[in-house]
């Protein structure tokens, strides 16, 4: 039983294009996040959701845009995608949003914009 | 500016031997810092943390020891197996819900 998943685990598209992502957590936790690796193998942060409500916005282009429908589904939103969007994005969730708590990552969607 | 380094990005140990892997930050606030691995193809996940009160911290062959005054923590496997081969991340928490990542350190255990 996936405590974390993702759907679709690879995307590939073109330039231009609309894509989703979906995220759907069954751990019960109330926070959720989206990470973004890209190919220098950063992991940043890009949203986080607490109980629904957004807690994190980074500094990440508003073509991405998160929805949380309920504490265990966190989906990201991408418009007109890029090439420079291509990157592997992970979600993640905690139990609460504070740092003393480990984060459950999902296996990642790896995106492919040509 | 990256504030958690790994500044390692690749490491090899013999079977039975320790590994010891390396993360320095430059944020003072930061005061909880937890180590993930990761499998190709997968997230990653969660090995061990340690809080700033503490500068040890132990899980089976997992230690953590944390050096506030260098800013710097270890992660040291001992003893390694081929298993733990994997890319380890260091990441740190303070003061904001985020945490912020290192870039990882890949680590080979060689049989």
């Amino acid at each position: 039983d996936t405590a974390v998943s993702q759907t679709p685990k690879y995307l590939v598209t073109q330039m231009g294009n609309d894509k989703s992502i979906k995220c759907e957590q069954n751990l019960g936790h109330d926070t959720m996040y989206w990470y973004k690796q890209d190919s220098k193998k950063f992991l940043k942060i890009m949203f986080s959701y607490n109980n629904k409500e957004l807690i994190i916005n980074e500094t990440v282009p508003n073509r991405f845009s998160p929805k949380s429908p309920d504490k265990a589904h966190l989906n990201l939103h991408i418009n007109s995608l890029e090439l420079g969007d291509s990157a592997v994005y992970f979600c993640a969730s905690s139990q609460e949003p504070r740092g003393s708590y480990e984060q459950y990552f999902g296996p990642g969607t790896r995106l492919t914009v040509t | 500016d990256q504030q958690v380094k790994q500044n390692s990005p690749s490491l090899s140990v013999q079977e039975g031997r320790i590994s010891i892997l390396n993360c320095d930050y430059t944020n003072s606030m930061f005061d909880y810092f937890l180590w993930y691995k990761k499998y190709p193809a997968e997230g990653p996940t969660f090995l061990i943390s340690i809080s700033s009160i503490k500068d040890k911290n132990e899980d089976g062959r997992f230690t953590v020891f944390l050096n506030k005054s260098a800013k710097h923590l270890s992660l040291h496997i001992v003893p390694s197996q081929p298993g733990d081969s994997a890319v380890y991340f260091c990441a740190a928490s303070g003061g904001t819900y985020k945490y912020i990542f290192g870039t990882g350190t890949r680590l080979k255990v060689l049989a």
